[in-house]
């Protein structure tokens, strides 16, 4: 069984550009997560989809952060313009449901500089 | 509210010895589920185990245990005689239709 596609893996970009992430969950995954990871700290959620609609979003930085779940498959998050304090680890998982386990994508280090 | 604890930060021991990894979960909901996952060096999180807050019945999976404990909103984490790739980052989470990580507690083995 595939896991959790995510592309790119790595990403450079200069502070006030755009950057997009994508990320193809488990096939048959309702639910697909975005969590943030700074180095040293446990993940935070950014957003979480139940099929195309989104459950949570209360951490996401909207004023620069947009999310999207195309068709309840594919999912890309967008960060514009990106900020020094935006680097970090951008993981993808996808679960069954929200109570059921979730798995991870090997994730996109994004680097500001 | 929620909130995971996580009260151990780093935790080092010698290989062979059992270590426990401590999580206290905190949540007025009644039904919720609890997870424990694993970060090696590598970054990938990788699924461990999954409990029900209504089964307390406690657990052994090869080298790895768990012990829930509903009235303490403990929910520990044994590995026996570990190894050297147990080496990682362990991060418990909680919560029902929404999880929330702790902050992790990582594990050093050495040979």
């Amino acid at each position: 069984e595939a896991g959790v596609a995510q592309s790119p893996r790595y990403k450079i970009i200069e502070k006030r550009q755009s950057v997009a992430f994508w990320c193809n969950p488990i096939s048959g995954h309702a639910t697909l997560y975005w969590y943030q990871q700074i180095l040293g700290q446990g993940p935070k959620l950014l957003i979480q989809f139940q099929n195309n609609g989104v459950v949570d979003d209360s951490q996401l930085p909207k004023d620069r952060f947009s999310a999207e779940r195309l068709k309840g498959v594919d999912s890309t998050l967008k960060i514009q313009p990106a900020k020094l304090e935006d680097s970090a680890v951008y993981l993808c998982a996808s679960s069954y449901g929200g109570n059921t386990e979730a798995f991870f994508g090997q994730g996109t280090r994004l680097t500001v500089v | 509210a929620q909130k995971v604890t996580q009260a151990q930060t780093e935790i080092s021991v010698v290989e062979k010895e059992d270590v426990t990894l401590d999580c206290v979960y905190e949540t007025r909901d009644t039904t919720y589920y609890l997870f424990w996952y694993k970060q090696p060096p590598s970054g990938e999180l990788v699924f461990l185990i999954r409990r029900n807050s209504f089964d307390e019945q406690n657990e052994i999976s090869g080298r790895y245990s768990w012990n829930f404990q509903k009235s303490t909103s403990s929910f520990n984490f044994t590995i026996t005689a570990s190894q050297v790739v147990d080496s990682a980052v362990y991060f418990c989470l909680g919560g029902g239709f929404k999880t929330i990580f702790g902050a992790g507690t990582r594990l050093f083995v050495k040979a």
